[in-house]
């Protein structure tokens, strides 16, 4: 009975592919987010969705695009693949306020070759 | 300045020791405060939230320090199994809120 579950978990794929990653939340949560962690495991926000609203966009390149069709999903799209979006993709959930930790999906180990 | 700052360690210790780990952040409007944990090739999980009075959780105790915008962790009785990274994370209000993580602090406790 997962709460927070993001599918595929492993990804490889050829650099200038298209590819897009699942998550789902049946927390009940507000709000959602996609992380990127590097080979380096620095954990960095990508976008935040309240809602179905984006609320925070951090300079990620145009050819990541984020889309919630409700408040329980959020998917990841990625246009044209490049060899340094190699990755942990980790989808997350919360509620909005200040007080409220953040639930993480498993993680989407991504390779590009 | 990144907005989150932790020494990444790795900090090596013997079972039974007492290990701190502390963050800064820079962010002065941050206002919720946590302590996470990730296992190798794990998601991060939550360990504890930090209260500005500070608050312990069996051998595990957080304290915040906002004058000088810092938080820690104390490792009391250090198991096997504490070994992992923790990562601090502070909320900060942007139109809602978000969440940024320091880039982890790597623990490992030998027998």
């Amino acid at each position: 009975d997962t709460a927070v579950s993001q599918t595929p978990k492993y990804l490889v794929t050829q650099m200038g592919n298209d590819k897009s990653i699942k998550c789902e939340q049946n927390l009940g949560h507000d709000t959602m987010y996609w992380y990127k962690q590097d080979s380096k495991k620095f954990l960095k926000i990508m976008f935040s969705y309240n809602n179905k609203e984006l609320i925070i966009n951090e300079t990620v390149p145009n050819r990541f695009s984020p889309k919630s069709p409700d408040k329980a999903h959020l998917n990841l799209h990625i246009n044209s693949l490049e060899l340094g979006d190699s990755a942990v993709y980790f989808c997350a959930s919360s509620q909005l306020g200040q007080g409220y930790e953040a639930f993480f999906g498993q993680g989407t180990r991504l390779t590009v070759v | 300045r990144k907005e989150v700052e932790q020494d990444p360690g790795p900090f090596n210790v013997p079972e039974g020791a007492t290990v701190a780990f502390n963050c800064t952040y820079s962010n002065s409007a941050s206002q919720s405060f946590f302590w996470y944990r990730q296992d190798c090739r794990k998601e991060p999980k939550l360990l504890m939230s930090v209260y500005s009075s500070g608050n312990e959780d069996g051998r595990f105790t957080a304290q915040l320090n906002r004058a000088s915008q810092y938080i820690s962790l104390l490792i009391r009785d250090s198991k096997l199994s504490d070994s992992a990274t923790y990562l601090c994370a502070v909320n900060i209000p942007t139109g809602g809120f978000k969440t940024i993580f320091g880039a982890g602090t790597r623990l490992f406790v030998k027998a």
